[in-house]
Formats: structure tokens, C-alpha cells, sequence
């Protein structure tokens, strides 16, 4: 069974510049979550997708950040314009539409903004 | 809302001594409890999980935690620890209501030492 997928796995880019990820699923999996990891720190959830609806999106900075997830499987995640602060690793994670389902994460995109 | 104190940040620990990763939470509601770990350079991989019935669970490589309402606690234990078990892990909690995103503490750097 293939994983989540997310790319890039890095990117370098530069204060007030824009910057997108993308995250492919496990097939079949309803769930989608955007988390944002500073180093030194655990995981934040940003946005949490059902299907093509955002259930939770309440930690994210939406004057800067975006997030769409069309047609309720893959999904993108935007910075811009990004900040400093933004350096961080970004997770996503997929789980069925069940209670307590495990979410299953991706290799992350690390970001450093100069 | 829900939170997630590790008390450790790093913990070396010699090849096959016992090791115990301490993991407290703070919630007004019932949650889960969730134990992941994160290798050099792969993404975070679920460990274990509480969700109800017995309070001690246990993972497929030797983990095991204990869920005590009481302290509201969920260590994580190895009786002997071996130098694949060199990681980040990170305690995780959320709601027992619906399917929840997951909140994480900062995380406990284990270095296993031969």
C-alpha cells in the first residue's frame, strides 16, 4: 500500500515570497490534516480536510496561509507571503473516516525561509 | 482543549538498559492517548495507542505504555533498548469524540548508546 505523498521534500526560498506544498493521500482515506512542525517542537495542526470540506482550519494564519483540497483527495497547502517564522516542517497526514483512526503521515516538507 | 507535557527532551540511554519516556496531558474531555516515533529522516510512524479497555498497551517491537487516569499519565517503557531504537518519539493526544486531529508534546530525543 503506498504512503502519503508530499512534495517537495525541501524548499529554500525567501521572506515575503510565496510558496506552495502538495500532499497525495492514501487512497480511500477521507481525512486530510496540514501539520506545521518547528524545529524543537512537536507537530501543529494547521487545517484538517473531510473529503473536500474543512472541518477544523482555526490555527490557521489565514491572512498568509491556505489550504484547498478539490475533488477530496489531493491537496495543497500556501504560504504567501511567507515570513521567517514559516521555517518549519510541514506534515500531512491522512486516516479513514472512522473515530480514533490512525493517522498516517508523510515524509514532511521542510521549509527554510531567509 | 487538550495538552501534552514530555518532561524529557533527550534521554541517552546504554544498549540494553531499560528506558522510561514520561508523557503527562491535561484535558477537560475524555481523549486518546497515542504514542509515535520519528526515525532520522523518515516521517513519524505510530508507535501505540490507547483508546479504551485495558491500560496497558503494548507495540510490536517491545514498547509498552501504561494509561493512568489518576496522574493523568502515558509512559512509554522498553525493558532493553537497542541502538535501532536511536529516534524521536512524541506523545499525542485527542478527543474520544469523532475523528480528531491529534495533539503532540515537543517530543523525547532517545540516543541509544553502545
Amino acid at each position: 500500500e503506498a504512503g502519503v505523498a508530499q512534495s517537495p521534500r525541501y524548499k529554500i526560498i525567501e521572506k515575503r515570497q510565496s510558496v506552495a506544498f502538495w500532499c497525495n493521500p492514501i487512497s480511500g482515506h477521507a481525512t486530510l490534516y496540514w501539520y506545521q512542525q518547528i524545529l524543537g517542537q512537536g507537530p501543529k495542526l494547521l487545517i484538517q480536510f473531510q473529503n473536500n470540506g474543512v472541518v477544523d482550519d482555526s490555527q490557521l494564519p489565514k491572512d498568509r496561509f491556505s489550504a484547498e483540497r478539490l475533488k477530496g483527495v489531493d491537496s495543497t497547502l500556501k504560504i504567501q507571503p511567507a515570513k521567517l517564522e514559516d521555517s518549519a516542517v510541514y506534515l500531512c497526514a491522512s486516516s479513514l473516516d472512522l473515530v480514533a483512526a490512525p493517522q498516517f503521515f508523510g515524509p514532511g516538507t521542510r521549509l527554510t525561509v531567509l | 482543549a487538550q495538552s501534552v507535557t514530555q518532561l524529557d527532551s533527550q534521554v541517552p540511554v546504554f544498549e540494553e538498559a531499560p528506558v522510561e519516556l514520561r508523557c503527562n496531558y491535561s484535558s477537560s474531555v475524555s481523549v486518546y492517548l497515542f504514542w509515535y516515533v520519528q526515525y532520522p529522516n523518515q516521517g513519524l510512524q505510530l508507535l501505540l495507542k490507547y483508546l479504551s479497555g485495558s491500560t496497558l498497551v503494548e507495540s510490536i517491537n517491545g514498547f509498552e505504555a501504561e494509561f493512568n487516569k489518576s496522574q493523568t499519565s502515558f509512559h512509554l517503557r522498553k525493558p532493553s533498548v537497542h541502538i535501532s531504537d536511536t529516534a524521536e518519539y512524541f506523545c499525542a493526544v485527542s478527543r474520544s469524540s469523532g475523528n480528531t486531529p491529534l495533539v503532540f508534546g515537543k517530543g523525547t530525543r532517545l540516543s541509544v548508546i553502545a
